[in-house]
């Protein structure tokens, strides 16, 4: 089974309206990440979360909330779809005491916002 | 301001040939530099580390080189397969267990049969 799970895989979704996208793992890191990644553009951190009581801001962070409901689970949220929001997205995972922080990364959804 | 830069356009090279990729960085001091690996629509996957007290670091067909000096790493693929088209990423990270990754872009590699 993967260690990092995302669902949905896939979204299709018109402007304005509230998506979840949600991330699970079983590494047993504390540390969860989300990126987007867009053609040209790499990949760009949007929250990050080094334990269940801290969440912090991103490159990118505007348009987009996170929640940290469990060590295991750490979801994305965007209140309003816009179309530019339209990329893949992707969860990762780092260990506390790894100086290296070495990430592990899961499947991605693929969202689009008409 | 910090800077990563991998050669945007793709490399193609014949199946057997050994592939070498280039990752720049400036405005950077990493302790670590890190390579990914990503297929299309899927997530990166970690393939290697190289300390910035190591020149060089080995793991099977893969090699990496770490020049501080220079401000840059390599990422070698010998006897390239088909099954090495992919992208690859560098990512520079420091000590102190900062917990964040910024990655370049990448460089896509096609390896043809």
């Amino acid at each position: 089974d993967a260690d990092v799970t995302q669902t949905p895989r896939n979204r299709i979704t018109k402007t304005g309206k509230r998506i979840m996208l949600e991330c699970s793992q079983t590494k047993g890191h504390d540390r969860m990440y989300w990126y987007r990644q867009d053609p040209g553009l790499g990949l760009r951190l949007i929250y990050y979360s080094f334990d269940v009581k801290d969440i912090n801001k991103g490159e990118i962070s505007d348009g987009y909330s996170v929640s940290r409901q469990a060590q295991a689970k750490f979801s994305l949220s965007l209140e309003s779809a816009i179309p530019n929001q339209t990329a893949l997205y992707f969860c990762a995972t780092s260990e506390a005491g790894d100086p290296t922080d070495t990430q592990y990364f899961g499947p991605g959804t693929r969202l689009t916002v008409l | 301001s910090q800077k990563i830069e991998q050669n945007s356009e793709a490399l193609n090279i014949q199946e057997g040939k050994t592939a070498t990729l280039t990752c720049n960085y400036t405005n950077y001091s990493p302790a670590y530099l890190q390579w990914y690996r990503q297929d299309p629509g899927r997530g990166p996957v970690f393939l290697l580390l190289i300390r910035e007290n190591e020149k060089e670091k080995r793991k099977e067909r893969l090699k990496v080189t770490f020049d501080t000096t220079l401000k840059q790493s390599l990422f070698h693929i010998t006897a390239s397969q088909p099954a090495d088209s992919a992208t690859y990423l560098c990512a520079p990270s420091f000590s102190g267990n900062t917990g964040k990754l910024i990655f370049g872009q990448g460089t896509t590699l096609q390896v043809k049969p």
